[in-house]
């Protein structure tokens, strides 16, 4: 089956510090979507992606769909402490109506 | 609040007993999916409804689970005779088109 490689799976960083996360494919996806979850919380959409190449902003978060279709990335500039949290990227092969395929996660721990 | 509820929040149970979860999505979204997390690791698909047509099930989803989504709107998740390795976080999200939105999840433990 598909499988989405997400890393790193965890990052200590000072706060104002920007971070760099990124997620690959063995296999095209035809949308990206990076996720945050807290604890004991659902998964809290940040992010989505619909065309390979595409940049997108949100904030401080951006995010760029590959070219190849089989990769993304999330990059968060001047990190504060609300940021921590596990940021899960996630692949979707039709544009609606289909199942995410998740990353395992990257743990995100900023110090103040 | 309009976004995707789910009850309870929490459930303990003991193995061999069956379990209930409901799930409410966002009021016009029209496809709802469940989806299972356990510590340490995303997401996992289990099952989509587009409406009240159950489209598609993960090979995870035994047969000791099953789905309902009667009228479209709000769905439940049902596990039969319930194993220590049913525990996790059972998640629901809803969409209209590609974005899934998740609910807050439901935490189970077989004890």
């Amino acid at each position: 089956g598909q499988q989405l490689n997400q890393s790193p799976q965890s990052m200590f960083i000072q706060e104002g510090e920007d971070v760099s996360m990124n997620c690959t494919s063995s296999s095209i996806f035809n949308t990206w979507l990076w996720y945050k979850q807290d604890p004991g919380e659902g998964p809290v959409l940040l992010i989505a992606l619909y065309k390979a190449g595409e940049l997108t902003s949100n904030g401080r978060l951006t995010a760029q769909f590959g070219i190849t279709r089989k990769d993304s990335f999330l990059n968060i500039s001047a990190s504060i402490p609300s940021d921590v949290g596990i940021y899960f990227c996630a692949g979707q092969l039709k544009t609606s109506g289909s199942r995410l395929t998740f990353g395992e996660g990257t743990q995100l721990t900023v110090n103040p | 609040d309009t976004g995707v509820s789910q009850n309870p929040r929490h459930k303990i149970t003991k193995r061999g007993q069956n379990v209930t979860f409901r799930c409410d999505p966002i009021s016009e979204h029209n496809r709802l999916y469940w989806y299972r997390q356990t510590l340490g690791q995303g997401p996992e698909f289990l099952t989509y409804f587009q409406n009240e047509a159950q489209l598609e099930k993960s090979r995870l989803l035994s047969d000791r689970f099953s789905a309902e989504r009667p009228k479209g709107s709000f769905s439940t998740l049902e596990i039969q005779r319930t194993e220590q390795g049913d525990s996790a976080m059972y998640l629901c999200a809803s969409s209209l088109e590609g974005e899934q939105y998740f609910g807050p999840g439901t935490r189970l433990t077989v004890t």
